[in-house]
């Protein structure tokens, strides 16, 4: 059966500071990969998604950026935070061909001081 | 872009009596709606879904229906339990080719009484 791992779970960081988040996905090859943000009592929002290794779709502008340097791995990072960024991510995989069900995963609750 | 509306955002009912969350979306070209359901500090869970060759669907307590007319979608629990209560989620997604992009509504916190 597919899992999928998000680390860390939770995170405390500064103002300015870099971020690094990271997802991976077993038991399934070529998943299309989501990074989602929730920030507090709202809805999720689409930041990023990956159809491949290398590939990757933005969807909100913003000082965030996504890598895939593996087919089972996606990161979500950032040069610099603000206190904007604070929120639950949230990454979810979905079967790359004709795959409409998102699969999420732990999440990881960060917050910006 | 594709916006979804969701109401209640919050809802009360007692153990046993049913509940009802009501989407509406804007994209026709929407053609997937999943419902999901989270707990406080969980990740959300997919519960049930339709797509749009069907009007309706159910799963024991939990049933989802849609009017691609009208644009918009229900969720319906019956025999409502306290486990019921989290917030739930709608979505509406259009595949693009190579992914399915959802677009959330904004939740709705389901309270079971006893």
């Amino acid at each position: 059966s597919q899992t999928i791992h998000q680390w860390p779970a939770t995170l405390v960081q500064p103002v300015g500071s870099p971020l690094s988040l990271e997802c991976t996905v077993e038991g399934t090859s070529n998943p299309n990969l989501y990074w989602y943000r929730q920030a507090a009592g709202r809805g999720l929002q689409l930041l990023f998604y990956s159809v491949g290794i290398g590939q990757i779709s933005s969807e909100v502008p913003q000082n965030l950026s996504a890598s895939r340097p593996q087919d089972r791995q996606f990161i979500l990072s950032s040069k610099k935070l603000l206190l904007s960024d604070s929120g639950f991510y949230l990454c979810a995989w979905s079967v790359l061909s004709g795959g409409d069900e998102q699969y999420f995963g732990p999440g990881t609750r960060l917050t910006v001081t | 872009g594709e916006n979804v509306e969701q109401h209640p955002s919050t809802l009360s009912v007692q153990e046993g009596d049913s509940a009802v969350i009501k989407c509406t979306y804007s994209d026709s070209a929407s053609n997937y709606f999943p419902w999901y359901k989270q707990e406080l500090g969980k990740r959300p869970q997919l519960i049930i879904d339709i797509r749009s060759n069907v009007g309706e669907k159910k799963d024991q307590r939990i049933a989802v229906t849609l009017n691609k007319t009208a644009k918009h979608f229900s969720l319906h629990i019956t025999e409502t339990q306290p486990e019921d209560s989290a917030v739930y989620f709608c979505a509406a997604s259009k595949w693009t080719g190579t992914a399915s992009k959802l677009t959330f509504g904004t939740g709705t916190r389901l309270q079971v009484t006893l």
